[in-house]
């Protein structure tokens, strides 16, 4: 069965930088896009990134444009996002999900916890 | 694009139908799906392309609309549907989401 598996989450300080990771399973992910969301403590899901199946094409949120970058690693089944110039404000839990066609997110992982803290 | 979800709480009883909105600020065409989150869980795709049941979500969830406008309707509530709801969509990037529905116990 498709499954997504995020890690690497933690508590960074502000300015700090962290690599989170996605493994996935069940699916052959060079098949697929992926997307990268993210949801702050109590509050609603913001759409981060996109990667194109081969990682030619990326795209990014506003809000972590030029500080977050999204690779993959079609080899290992792995999709990362490397985590720059923290913010208390990029306090979250990150989730991967799989693309589904460009017309819906249809698996997510189970989120991993960012936490941006002196 | 904007995504504004309407209303942003309510309360219903099981058994009830149910109608939660999402507007767009320009047109996504169908390019809209809807999820389903419980606390402490990830979202659930519930419909993609606007009216799409994707594969084992009951059949009593449906979506409707196009352009600016769609809706999501439960036709009757069950005691597992109570939950917030998202709405997304994939026209253009970012990808954004609605601010969410949460749907409460009346």
């Amino acid at each position: 069965q498709v499954q997504l598996v995020e890690s690497g989450g933690g508590v960074v300080q502000p300015g700090g930088s962290l690599r989170l990771s996605c493994a996935a399973s069940g699916f052959t992910l060079s098949g697929y896009a992926m997307h990268w969301v993210r949801q702050a403590p109590g509050k609603g899901l913001e759409w981060m990134a996109f990667l194109r199946h081969d990682g030619s094409i990326e795209y990014y949120g506003d809000s972590v444009q030029g500080r977050f970058t999204a690779s993959r690693d079609n080899s290992k089944n792995t999709l990362y996002l490397q985590l720059n110039s923290l913010r208390a404000d990029d306090t979250a839990v990150y989730y991967c999900a799989r693309d589904f066609h460009n017309r819906a997110l249809d698996y997510w992982g189970q989120g991993s916890l960012v936490s941006v803290s002196s | 694009i904007q995504l504004t979800q309407s209303p942003s709480f309510l309360s219903a009883s099981v058994g009830d139908r149910v109608t939660i909105t999402c507007r767009a600020s320009q047109g996504v065409g169908s390019y809209l799906a809807w999820y389903q989150q419980k606390p402490g869980k990830a979202p659930k795709l519930l419909i993609y392309y606007a009216s799409t049941l994707q594969s084992g979500v009951p059949s009593r969830f449906s979506g409707s609309g196009s352009g600016t406008e769609f809706t999501l309707t439960v036709s009757s509530l069950q005691p597992e549907d109570f939950a917030t709801y998202y709405c997304q969509q994939l026209k253009s990037y970012p990808h954004s989401f609605g601010q969410g529905t949460k749907l409460e116990i009346k």
